[in-house]
């Protein structure tokens, strides 16, 4: 089966620009989750959808971040207008309910450089 | 709140000689999933190793082994005869059963000298 898909998977842009990053699950995975992990740090918690709801946003870091996961499929996470401290790493990963104790299945990431 | 630890931002192995990433990690909860996940350079992170609070027998998969003291809250990783595809980043992760959400540690990036 085909796996997480993340695209684009580097982008550079300006302070002030906007930019959508995009996940597509595997297929029928209920849950999709981003993360984000800043040069150096840990990877952070930053949402959690299943389906097309959003179960926990608790980790975004403020309202210029915007997710949305159209009709349960792939999902987008925009960040305008993008900061300095927005570069990183963000990571998506799915999984279906009740495989806790497997782990999820993550993508590769798209690298944020903002400048 | 729970957190991970990972105090070796960088190791290095000589290929076919075994190595120890540390991991230690603070909670009150009673129930919980540990992991070790590794990234290779530009490719998804894929699940090494999960050991469940409950168990008192370490978690082996093939070459890789945890040692997990509940009680010091510590959850080490060894990798046996390693292989120059092991170098990678290597992510201790918490989660409490029940829950959906990683707790995770800074990394430990690994390098495989040939």
């Amino acid at each position: 089966e085909a796996g997480v898909t993340q695209f684009p998977s580097h982008s550079v842009i300006e302070k002030g620009q906007t930019v959508t990053l995009r996940c597509d699950p595997i297929s029928g995975h209920d849950n999709l989750y981003w993360y984000r992990r800043v040069m150096g740090k840990e990877i952070k918690f930053l949402l959690h959808f299943v389906k097309e709801s959003k179960q926990d946003e608790s980790g975004m870091p403020n309202n210029r971040f915007l997710a949305e996961r159209t009709g349960g499929t792939y999902s987008t996470l925009k960040v305008q207008p993008a900061e300095l401290e927005d570069s990183g790493v963000y990571f998506c990963a799915s999984s279906q309910p009740g495989t806790a104790l497997e782990g999820y299945t993550f993508g590769s990431g798209t690298r944020l450089t903002v400048v | 709140a729970q957190t991970v630890t990972q105090s070796q931002p960088e190791m290095s192995v000589q290929e076919a000689e075994t190595v120890t990433l540390s991991c230690t990690y603070d909670t009150s909860e009673s129930d919980y999933y540990l992991f070790w996940y590794k990234q290779p350079p530009s490719r998804q992170m894929i699940l090494v190793i999960r050991q469940e609070a409950y168990k008192q027998q370490n978690a082996t998969e093939n070459r890789f082994s945890v040692n997990f003291q509940k009680a010091a809250k510590s959850f080490s990783l060894k990798i046996s005869d390693s292989q120059l595809g092991d170098a990678a980043m290597y992510f201790c992760a918490y989660k409490t059963s029940g829950t959906y959400k990683y707790i995770f540690g800074t990394g430990t990036r690994l390098k495989v000298l040939a």
